[in-house]
């Protein structure tokens, strides 16, 4: 049983560029949630996609956007990249009756030069 | 606004020191979620324990236990005979919000465990 898994692993990239982190979610789950782990902090919610729509969204610019397929799968977009979206990008996945049961991923290490 | 406050940033014991992680909440809610992850150095967040607003009974489940107090907003988690397996980054949440959308996480809290 596959759990979440995101890709890339790790990615750098130059202040002003735009990036794409993708998430898989847990097999059986529909909903998937994103976060952002500055180095030292506790992990921000960004926004939740289910049914393909965004259900809910921190405070967390419109530079930041997303996307759920038809596979429940998911992407986060960072447009105008800043130095300060340098983080940990995590992504967890529940299902829609099950909503506190939530498995996250590995992350994803964003470097912004 | 909820909040959760870890005060200790960053605790060091000896394998098989019981050891307590203090979480603190805030919340204008009377129903609300509490949790508890683990962050191990591979950096992916593993699930420990959930407990609602309506629930204060303490839970141990092998070597860590949790005690909820409303009375005082906390949510303490205990390791008894910690092992160097459990060093980790130890975060709290909270979550207001019926459908789990929004959770709320703790600035975690840096526990090495010493051979």
């Amino acid at each position: 049983d596959a759990g979440v898994t995101q890709s890339p692993t790790h990615l750098i990239k130059t202040r002003g560029q735009q990036v794409t982190l993708r998430c898989s979610p847990k097999s059986g789950h529909d909903t998937v949630s994103w976060y952002q782990q500055a180095l030292g902090q506790g992990p921000q919610f960004i926004f939740q996609y289910y049914e393909e729509e965004e259900r809910q969204r921190g405070n967390f610019p419109d530079r930041f956007s997303g996307h759920q397929f038809p596979n429940y799968s998911s992407e986060l977009n960072v447009n105008a990249l800043l130095l300060g979206d340098s983080a940990l990008y995590l992504c967890a996945s529940s299902l829609k009756g099950v909503p506190y049961e939530q498995y996250f991923g590995p992350g994803t290490r964003l470097t912004v030069t | 606004a909820q909040k959760v406050t870890q005060a200790q940033t960053e605790i060091s014991v000896v394998e098989k020191e019981d050891v307590t992680l203090d979480c603190v909440y805030e919340t204008r809610d009377t129903t609300y979620y509490l949790f508890w992850y683990k962050q191990p150095p591979s950096g992916e967040l593993v699930f420990l324990i959930r407990r609602n607003s309506f629930d204060e009974q303490n839970e141990i489940s092998g070597r860590y236990s949790w005690n909820f107090q409303k009375s005082t907003s906390s949510f303490n988690f205990t390791i008894t005979a910690s092992q160097v397996v459990d060093s980790a980054v130890y975060f709290c949440a909270l979550s207001e919000d019926n459908y789990g959308q929004n959770f709320v996480f703790g600035p975690g809290t840096r526990l090495s465990v010493l051979p």
